[in-house]
């Protein structure tokens, strides 16, 4: 069984930090998506990652597939209140099913 | 284009009634995914479809569950003498193919409430 960690599970900071999350795996992924989800609404894609060692921006979020394609890490700069919300990531199985993890949940205080 | 849609948001049932859970995926895609969140949790895989097949249901409760997607018309989610412990979010996904790299696109889920 393929299983996904994720950690810190719990993350409190101050607006302005900056902050890592990370993604765990023993097996190997083809591709790796990470999502933000709000309370009371559905998972928002963020990226998606797909090649061994990648590295995607996205405005102050900096995503990193490791070379191996089994753990990935999301780096936020100067964390804002609205950043808040739960990060998942997710493994694709080569097109088999989408593994998920169980989330970071990142609370950014003003 | 619209995203992958769900009904209803808000669904309470009585223990013993049935729940019938609807998503419509994004125009184009042909893949629909369904799963379970609780309360503070992450999300559990429970069916992967195709048009007119079950492709995974690993994560199909093995009894009063059970997920179609017809030629047309919607996915249904159908849970029978729903339970408490069915409480739940349930969240439908969409993509369109399988080849190599696809993303997943959610449903803002539907929210079940057994009483």
């Amino acid at each position: 069984t393929q299983l996904l960690e994720q950690s810190p599970q719990f993350l409190s900071i101050q607006e302005g930090e900056n902050l890592t999350v990370y993604c765990n795996s023993s097996s190997v992924f083809s591709s790796l998506q990470w999502y933000r989800q709000e309370p009371g609404e559905g998972p928002v894609l963020l990226v998606t990652v797909v090649t061994g060692g990648e590295v995607k921006k996205l405005k102050r979020l900096t995503f990193q597939f490791g070379d191996a394609r089994k753990d990935s890490s999301l780096h936020i700069t100067a964390a804002q209140p609205g950043d808040t919300g739960l990060y998942l990531c997710a493994g694709d199985n080569y097109g088999q099913n989408f593994v998920f993890g169980p989330g970071t949940r990142l609370s950014v205080l003003p | 284009n619209a995203g992958v849609m769900q009904n209803p948001r808000h669904l309470v049932r009585r223990r013993g009634q049935e729940a019938r859970l609807r998503c419509s995926p994004m125009k184009g895609h042909s893949h629909v995914y369904w799963y379970r969140q609780l309360p503070e949790e992450g999300l559990k895989f429970m069916v992967y479809l195709q048009k007119e097949n079950i492709i995974d249901e690993s994560g199909m409760p093995k009894e009063r569950f059970s997920a179609e997607f017809p030629k047309e018309g919607p996915s249904i989610l159908r849970i029978q003498q729903v339970v408490r412990g069915d409480s739940a979010a349930y969240f439908c996904a969409s993509s369109p193919d399988r080849q190599g790299g696809n993303e997943q696109f959610f449903g803002p889920g539907t929210r079940l409430t057994v009483l």
